[in-house]
């Protein structure tokens, strides 16, 4: 089955700056890469996802790029604000049927520092 | 538009007591349901998953069962709990006419004592 892993496990950012992360994949048939947000004592969120026809997705200050050569994917968050503090999710899955089950990483703790 | 809820949103129960979770999603059709449960290391495990009402698949052995009496509910429950049952459970659902995307209730906490 799909391995994702994550890097860096946790990352601490300057207010300002950017933040990416950057997740492996495994399985070469995997054609869809979503990325959540959960805030602390809540449901992961979904905020930005790629489909393997497109190279790099943005929107306003995330964005996501995909390597399916290198089988990686990363999510970038630029102007950095207090707000983006949460544990952040990629995942991985095949588009086939009904039944999408995601493999997800172990998440990344991103920390933004005033 | 769709919503997902489930409750009780936080629960303690002791060692060897039943357990019920439950989650409706509303707003589609013929959703895929799933129970998720988040360990102190993050990571989401997957535990069950369900293509329509009465079908359940299981990912990993556990105390754990789901039912799916109707189109949009979804019950996690124990007949005993154990220690080890402790954590943030999380209900989601998708869809093909929403491309299959996976999303996420607010989650259970549960403590077991």
């Amino acid at each position: 089955g799909e391995n994702v892993e994550q890097h860096p496990s946790t990352l601490s950012v300057q207010e300002g700056d950017s933040a990416v992360i950057k997740c492996t994949y495994s399985d070469s048939a995997s054609n869809y890469f979503p990325w959540y947000k959960q805030e602390l004592g809540k449901g992961p969120q979904l905020i930005i996802d790629i489909r393997s026809n497109v190279g790099e997705k943005k929107d306003q200050r995330i964005a996501v790029t995909l390597n399916k050569t290198a089988k990686h994917f990363s999510l970038h968050i630029t102007e950095t604000q207090p707000e983006d503090s949460a544990v952040y999710f990629c995942a991985a899955s095949p588009l086939a049927g009904g039944n999408n089950r995601l493999a997800f990483g172990k998440g990344n703790q991103v920390v933004v520092i005033p | 538009s769709q919503t997902i809820h489930q409750w009780p949103a936080t629960l303690v129960q002791p060692v060897g007591s039943p357990l019920s979770l439950e989650c409706t999603v509303e707003g589609t059709s013929n959703p895929n349901l799933y129970w998720y449960r988040q360990a102190a290391g993050r990571g989401l495990q997957l535990l069950f998953y369900s293509v329509g009402i009465g079908q359940i698949s299981s990912e990993v052995p556990q105390n754990l069962s789901a039912s799916r009496p109707q189109d949009r509910q979804f019950i996690l429950s124990s007949k005993k709990l154990l220690l080890s049952d402790s954590g943030f459970y999380l209900c989601a659902w998708s869809s093909r006419d929403r491309g299959n995307t996976i999303y996420f209730g607010e989650g259970s906490w549960l403590t077991v004592v």
